[in-house]
């Protein structure tokens, strides 16, 4: 069955600490994982997508790097308004699958 | 450039009663459409998907269903709303399938 999992659930940051986000995925067929950020209260926005092992993709203070098992996400120097929700997904045949995201909350 | 504009915001309805959630796009033509459903705590799930006009897939069994009566315009319905319906519902948009989503603000919807 194909599955995502995503580590750790909640994450408390410093300003400046930098740290990454882990997304597991077990999914047949991969065509692209997908990365989104989400603010309370309002949909996902997207960051990123990778499609093979080894790909990187920047943005600011995030990076995204993939495997064939997982997928991380750096956040280098984080500052406050990087707080949000931080989905992982992936694409198999017709669907996405999402996991059940990681709460950043970076403290000044 | 592409919007998505879903409305509204913030419903609370009475268990019983209809529901029906609106989702447009503008600045593209044949888009893929979904509904998804977050509940707290949990993954988003996957309602509905529409590759065109007329054409609505299911994902899970339930009291909602989906219609798309023109080509950027998808609309979520329920004749009895549950209080299991309760939840924040996303539609969204992909050029193909297997791309990258975009989002619209969702609707929190309350049912008590």
């Amino acid at each position: 069955e194909d599955q995502v999992t995503q580590s750790p659930e909640a994450l408390r940051l410093q300003e400046g600490e930098s740290s990454s986000l882990n997304c597991s995925y077990t999914v047949s067929g991969l065509r692209g994982l997908f990365w989104y950020r989400q603010d309370p209260g309002k949909g996902p926005e997207f960051l990123f997508t990778l499609y093979s092992a080894g790909e990187e993709k920047e943005k600011e203070r995030l990076k995204a790097t993939l495997t064939k098992k997982e997928s991380f996400l750096h956040i280098t120097a984080p500052k406050p308004e990087d707080s949000a929700t931080y989905l992982c997904a992936t694409s198999g045949t017709y669907k996405y699958i999402f996991g059940t995201g990681t709460r950043l909350k970076v403290l000044a | 450039s592409q919007t998505i504009h879903q409305w509204p915001a913030t419903l609370v309805q009475p268990v019983g009663s209809p529901l029906s959630l609106e989702c447009t796009v503008e600045g593209t033509s044949n888009p893929n459409l979904y509904w998804y459903r977050q509940a707290a705590g949990r993954g988003l799930q996957l309602l509905f998907y529409s590759v065109g006009i007329g054409q609505i897939s299911s994902e899970v069994p339930q009291n909602l269903s989906a219609s798309r009566p023109q080509d950027r315009q998808f609309i979520l319905s329920s004749k009895k709303l549950l209080l299991s319906d309760s939840g924040f519902y996303l539609c969204a948009w992909s050029v193909q399938i297997n791309e990258k989503l975009f989002f619209g603000s969702g609707t929190q919807l309350s049912v008590l």
